[in-house]
């Protein structure tokens, strides 16, 4: 069966500092992989996905960045983090099998003091 | 599209009453509707979908309506329970987009 980790699941970083998210998922190959965020009491914003190592498509112009460097690896990262990076990052995985469902990580909750 | 700046819509039920979660999806030829529920500080869980051929599908508690004339999507879940309070999610697939356009969801909370 398929599983998708996410790590750290919770993390409290300064501003200006730098993150780096992890997310892989075991069981399953090239799969779509995305990553986004949610703000609190808000809905999900699609940051990043990626259909294939080094493949990487931006939805939002922003300070964070993504990279695929493996096939069942995603990483969100910053150089400096903003104060509105803060909230739940959540990576999320897909094979198309004749549905288009997405597979939920647990989440990192980022907080940004 | 996207509405992530928007504080969530919520309802508010009676334990044992039936629910009714509504969607407007924006995409006259989305093919493939998911809803996704989502307890506090968890990721979203599959709950139900339905392809664009279909007008109901039914699942256990849950049943999906689709109605491709006004572009809406409920979601029906029969005898609420606590443990259904959560924040639900509709989904929807635009053939060649390679990711699922999300809903901004709404907060469900049972009162027991």
């Amino acid at each position: 069966s398929q599983t998708i980790h996410q790590w750290p699941a919770t993390l409290v970083q300064p501003v200006g500092s730098p993150l780096s998210l992890e997310c892989t998922v075991e069981g399953t190959s090239n799969p779509n992989l995305y990553w986004y965020r949610q703000a609190a009491g808000r809905g999900l914003q699609l940051l990043f996905y990626s259909v294939g190592i080094g493949q990487i498509s931006s939805e939002v112009p922003q300070n964070l960045s993504a990279s695929r460097p493996q096939d069942r690896q995603f990483i969100l990262s910053s150089k400096k983090l903003l104060l509105s990076d803060s909230g739940f990052y959540l990576c999320a995985w897909s094979v198309f099998r004749g549905d288009y469902e997405q597979y939920f990580g647990p989440g990192t909750r980022l907080t940004v003091t | 599209g996207e509405s992530v700046g928007l504080h969530l819509p919520t309802l508010s039920v009676q334990e044992g009453d039936n629910s009714i979660i509504n969607c407007a999806y924006s995409n006259s030829a989305s093919d493939y509707f998911i809803w996704y529920k989502q307890e506090s500080g968890k990721g979203p869980q599959f709950i139900i979908d339905i392809r664009s051929n279909m007008d109901k599908r039914q699942g256990q508690r849950v049943t999906v309506l689709l109605n491709k004339t006004v572009k809406h999507l409920s979601l029906q879940i029969a005898a609420t329970q606590p443990g259904d309070s959560a924040v639900y999610f509709c989904a929807e697939n635009i053939p060649g987009a390679n990711n699922l356009f999300f809903g901004t969801g709404t907060r469900l909370t049972v009162i027991p």
